[in-house]
């Protein structure tokens, strides 16, 4: 079955800092992977994704992830964090069956210290 | 830009009451999908229309129905509401079944009392 692993719960960085956030995901094929932010009450906002191509992505805001086949995962990287990027960050991987449905991770929250 | 719209925003029913949640997706959008989001936890899958059929069913209690209609907006129908319906519930749409990005909207949240 299709997981996400998000093995940090809350990350706390200062500002100007770099940041990298972990994602592991377990799938058969090749996956489709998100990165999503959410700010506390507000909806999902996708940062970037990854299909097939250039392993590096670039998203908005900044934001990078590298898509690392061999180790299954898909970090999440910024060189240098504000105080607005503090809000919680979800890796997913969109199924290719009948739907194309998104598997959440459960999350890191992004604490920034100013 | 046109996003995808929710109503209601903020939604308190008591247990046992019946509650529906619209979903307007972005104009052209044929696809929807709910989730839903507990307390701390990550969203999960509940339902997926396209083309007003639906095309997936996940976790979604049998006291959930929902359907898309002719103008492509969805409504989840939640029924029988209990405690642990209390939820942040998201429609995201998308263009198109497939590797197309799903836009979210603001959500829902229903609260149970």
């Amino acid at each position: 079955a299709q997981s996400v692993t998000q093995p940090d719960i809350h990350i706390t960085v200062s500002e100007g800092a770099s940041l990298e956030l972990r994602c592991n995901y377990s799938y058969g094929a090749t996956p489709y992977l998100f990165w999503y932010v959410q700010s506390p009450g507000q909806g999902l906002q996708l940062l970037l994704k990854y299909f097939s191509g250039d392993t590096l992505v670039q998203g908005i805001k900044g934001f990078e992830a590298e898509f690392k086949r061999s180790q299954s995962s898909f970090n999440l990287r910024k060189p240098s964090v504000h105080w607005s990027d503090a809000a919680e960050y979800f890796c997913a991987v969109g199924r290719m069956d009948s739907s194309y449905k998104l598997i959440f991770g459960s999350g890191t929250r992004l604490l920034v210290r100013p | 830009a046109a996003g995808v719209i929710q109503s209601p925003r903020h939604l308190i029913k008591e247990k046992r009451e019946t509650a529906t949640l619209k979903c307007y997706p972005i104009p052209r959008h044929d696809t929807v999908y709910w989730y839903q989001q507990g307390p701390g936890q990550d969203p999960q899958f509940l339902i997926s229309f396209y083309e007003k059929m639906q095309s997936d069913k996940g976790s979604i209690p049998d006291r959930f129905s929902a359907q898309q209609f002719s103008d492509y907006h969805s409504e989840l129908n939640m029924s029988s509401l209990e405690l642990g319906d209390s939820a942040l519930y998201f429609c995201a749409s998308s263009l198109g079944q497939g590797l197309y990005e799903q836009y979210f909207g603001p959500g829902t949240r229903l609260t149970v009392t």
